[in-house]
Parts: C-alpha cells; structure tokens; sequence
C-alpha cells in the first residue's frame, strides 16, 4: 500500500479483556517496529521483527504483550488481560533494508482501558 | 536518568522565527541521530537524519549534531504556522534497531 496502515485507528475495551492490533507495512519493508507512546511521552520500544530473524522483544513491557509476523508482512500485536496502564497510542512502523534512519510509522492506535 | 533528554515545552514563537530545538544524551555509542515532527492524532514522520557528527541542512530545517557534548540540535528558519507540531528527536547505536526517542517538543507558530 501507500503507507502504514494500523487498524482499529481507536480501541476502547474493558479491564481485564485481551486486545489484538494490526499492522500492515508498506509493501516490501522487511523490518517492521511496534513502539507505544503514552500521554506526554516519547515513544517507547515494543519489539523489532527483521525478515526471518527472530524477533527482539527487548522492550515489551510484561508477558501479557505479544506479538507475531506472518507471511514477512502483517503484523499483529496482542495484549492479554488488559489493565488500565495500558491506554496509550500503539505506533507501528516498517523499513526496507537500508533500516532504521527511513523508518515510516502508521497513524497510530489509540487504545483505552476502562 | 533517561538517556534522551528533551525539553517538552510548550514553546511558541511568531511566525518567521528562527526556533531551536535540543536534545542532550547520556550514551556515547548513539551514531545515527533523527529529529521526527508529529502532528496530532498522526505518526511521526522522518524530518532529517544525521550520522555522526556534523551539520545537515534541507530546505529551512538544520540539524547539529556535537558528539563531544552529547547534544543535538534542530534549527528551522522562517518558521511557518504549518510548522506547529510535536518534535522528536531520537538516536540509536550503530548497527542497533530500536530507536530511543526524547519526550517530545511541542511547538507553536503564531501567525
């Protein structure tokens, strides 16, 4: 596609529920990043997915938070039993092989736990 | 201590001034430094990226970077009221992939 695309664009779900948010990169991007960003805040490292490499998942924040790749392509990012400390905005982000310096984030989720 | 350190304002200046934004960092490995804008409600999108030291200009943007001093820097020139955004800088080691972002600057342009 064009760019990034991040799907649902807002979430509002309930203490306690598991969420899913999708990530679709632009078409060819090898690497794709799944950052939060909370109110105020910079952006905060998930988890890097590079070809078939295995996954850095250095930064999520607990076991409740997963995430696949399948195909190279669409990614989706779960959150288990979610708490209220969880609403933020999801940013995804894809790049081709030159990496990181031309990174292209979606427009974000917003989630909220209530 | 974060090891990006960036003022997070608000900063608001008149149209056609020349801002300044800064960032300061605690890790002397960082190599390759980016300054993003976001708008709100939007992702980030890449401005200027720099490798190692030294200056890099497009358009009315400049960016420094001064590794001696552990500091970077956006300048814009004539600033425009398009330019109201949040400014991120952020940095990352060579041959790392997660980038490390500041806070954010949050900027206005008064026409």
């Amino acid at each position: 596609g064009a760019g990034v695309s991040q799907s649902p664009s807002n979430k509002v779900t309930e203490k306690g529920k598991d969420v899913e948010l999708r990530c679709d990169p632009i078409s060819g991007h090898t690497a794709l990043y799944w950052y939060r960003q909370s109110l105020g805040q910079g952006l905060e490292f998930l988890i890097y997915f590079q070809g078939n490499s295995a996954p850095d998942k250095s930064g999520l924040p607990s076991d409740r938070f997963s995430a696949e790749r399948t195909g190279g392509s669409v990614s989706t990012l779960t959150i288990q039993r979610t708490q209220q400390e969880d609403s933020a905005v999801y940013l995804c982000a894809s790049s081709s092989d030159r990496g990181h310096t031309e990174a292209f984030f979606g427009q974000g989720t917003r989630l909220t736990v209530v | 201590q974060k090891e990006v350190e960036q003022d997070p304002g608000p900063l608001s200046v008149p149209e056609g001034a020349i801002v300044s934004l800064n960032c300061t960092y605690s890790n002397s490995a960082f190599q390759y430094f980016m300054w993003y804008r976001q708008y709100s409600r939007k992702g980030p999108e890449l401005l200027m990226y720099t490798y190692s030291s030294g200056n890099k200009e497009d358009g009315r943007f400049t960016a420094q970077v001064d590794k001696s001093s552990k500091y970077i820097s956006l300048f814009i020139r004539d600033s425009q009221p398009s330019d109201s955004a949040t400014y991120l800088c952020a940095m990352t080691p060579e041959g790392a992939q997660k980038l490390v972002f500041g806070q954010g600057t949050r900027l206005t342009i008064n026409p």
